[in-house]
């Protein structure tokens, strides 16, 4: 069956880096787009971006470009997210998530989430 | 960017209401391409509807959605108490975003 399973939570300063991994199995990994969306404490949910594991092509949502990096290792099946000058604001609940089927934008397959705290 | 509005914004109703959630965008969703999910304190949301009508797989049959353009409803015609939850919907037409959600609580 198709899992997601992430890494764990991270305790960053104001300032630092972030780097989350996500591991993908159950299926073949080229043949789906894989995204992040995260969520603030008791908020909504925000697309942060999107990335071909075929190729590594990435579009990432105005509001992290140039803070966000995201990026696929295919030979372990490995999605990762990188999010630079962490702020107050970034402390959020981080998901990977797979489309339901390719070419879907709707994500049927969900990781569990990674809690990124930004501490001043 | 398509916005996505859902109303109410809480909606409180008892075991076996039947509960109709809306989403309205702020320019036509082509291909209905909108998806519903629902969302329990502490877990990851779960694709419920995609393709504005279609159930996700093992989604009961007490789950639908419906509409297309600018309006669409999630309905849940009788209520289960593990149901008591936020749904949010999600547009994929025009890059990705959600609704702001809507809280189904126990009346």
């Amino acid at each position: 069956q198709v899992q997601l399973v992430q890494s764990g939570a991270e305790v960053e300063e104001l300032g630092a880096s972030v780097r989350i991994s996500c591991k993908a199995s159950g299926y073949t990994f080229m043949n789906y787009f894989l995204h992040w969306v995260r969520q603030a404490p008791g908020q909504g949910l925000e697309w942060m971006g999107i990335i071909n594991p075929s190729g590594g092509g990435t579009t990432y949502a105005r509001a992290w470009m140039g803070r966000v990096n995201m990026a696929t290792d295919t030979a372990t099946s490995t999605l990762y997210m990188e999010l630079k000058s962490l702020r107050s604001e970034d402390t959020a609940v981080y998901y990977c998530v797979r489309e339901s089927y390719t070419g879907s934008g709707s994500y049927l397959f969900w990781g569990q989430g990674t809690l990124v705290t930004v501490s001043s | 960017d398509i916005v996505l509005t859902q109303s109410p914004g809480t909606l409180s109703l008892s075991p076996g209401e039947r509960a109709t959630l809306s989403c309205r965008a702020s320019r036509s969703v082509s291909s209905n391409k909108l998806a519903w999910y629902q969302q329990k304190p502490g877990q990851a949301p779960r694709l419920l509807i995609l393709g504005a009508s279609s159930r996700a797989t093992g989604i009961p049959d007490r789950f639908s959605g419906s509409g297309s353009g600018t309006d669409f409803t999630l309905t849940i015609s009788r209520l289960e108490p593990e149901d008591f939850a936020v749904y949010y919907c999600q547009q994929y037409d025009t890059s990705y975003t959600f609704g702001q959600g809507t809280k189904v609580e126990i009346k």
